[in-house]
């Protein structure tokens, strides 16, 4: 089936230590992107591409860092910079560029501090 | 961007219809209305979209005002697996991949 696969599903940080959460798809979709939600809030975009080598900061993209060297993949690593990265984060993607388009998002990776 | 306002919440019964409304006074001609919903623990599920006609397809409908300024998601026959938040959401058609905007949303209670 295809679909967005995200791991680790949890994942704990120690202080001073960067981490990379990964996100995968074979959807075959030229545009991804990444959120994160706190909880009871709605999700906040930190970064997105729109194709292959190519990417775009969000509303909160301080502290974090991305790639997307493959079509199928779009990591991202949340730096010691982050001073408050306790959050639930999501990867999407949809077909190609526009907000019209339908996003698909994986299940979510639960990251916490040591 | 144009935002959207929801209710916080809403509760209905098993097996009866479910409406829940949207305003999006803002709403530009070139925005798109989004529905989508997210159970605990999940990341969200796409429910349905339009532009200007109202939508039906397998999970929901959705009901468009005339002048754009309101929509009303419809679940025909609500279940227990129904209960999650709804996302009401305004995607602008032009180009631009960044991203859609989610506010809070309504949490929908179903009771049994």
């Amino acid at each position: 089936d295809g679909g967005i696969t995200q791991s680790p599903k949890y994942l704990f940080r120690k202080e001073g230590q960067n981490v990379t959460l990964s996100c995968e798809q074979n959807l075959n979709h030229d545009a991804m992107y990444w959120y994160r939600q706190d909880p009871g809030q709605g999700l906040r975009l930190i970064y997105y591409s729109q194709i292959v080598n190519d990417f775009q900061k969000g509303d909160i993209a301080e502290g974090y860092s991305v790639s997307r060297e493959k079509k199928e993949s779009f990591p991202l690593t949340v730096t010691s910079a982050q001073k408050n990265p306790t959050a639930f984060y999501l990867c999407a993607s949809s077909r190609d560029r526009g907000r019209a388009q339908p996003q698909h998002f994986g299940d979510g990776t639960r990251l916490s501090i040591l | 961007d144009a935002k959207t306002t929801q209710p916080n919440s809403m509760e209905s019964n098993e097996e009866e219809p479910v409406h829940l409304p949207c305003n999006h006074s803002t709403i530009s001609g070139t925005d798109y209305i989004h529905w989508y919903r997210q159970l605990p623990s999940q990341g969200p599920e796409y429910v349905i979209h339009g532009l200007t006609s109202n939508v039906n397809n397998r999970m929901a409908s959705l009901a468009i005002a005339e002048d754009r300024k309101s929509s009303t998601l419809i679940l025909h026959r609500a279940t227990l697996r129904d209960a999650a938040v709804y996302y009401c959401i305004l995607g602008y058609s032009g180009g631009g991949a960044d991203g859609l905007t989610f506010g809070k949303g309504t949490h929908l209670i179903i009771q049994p």
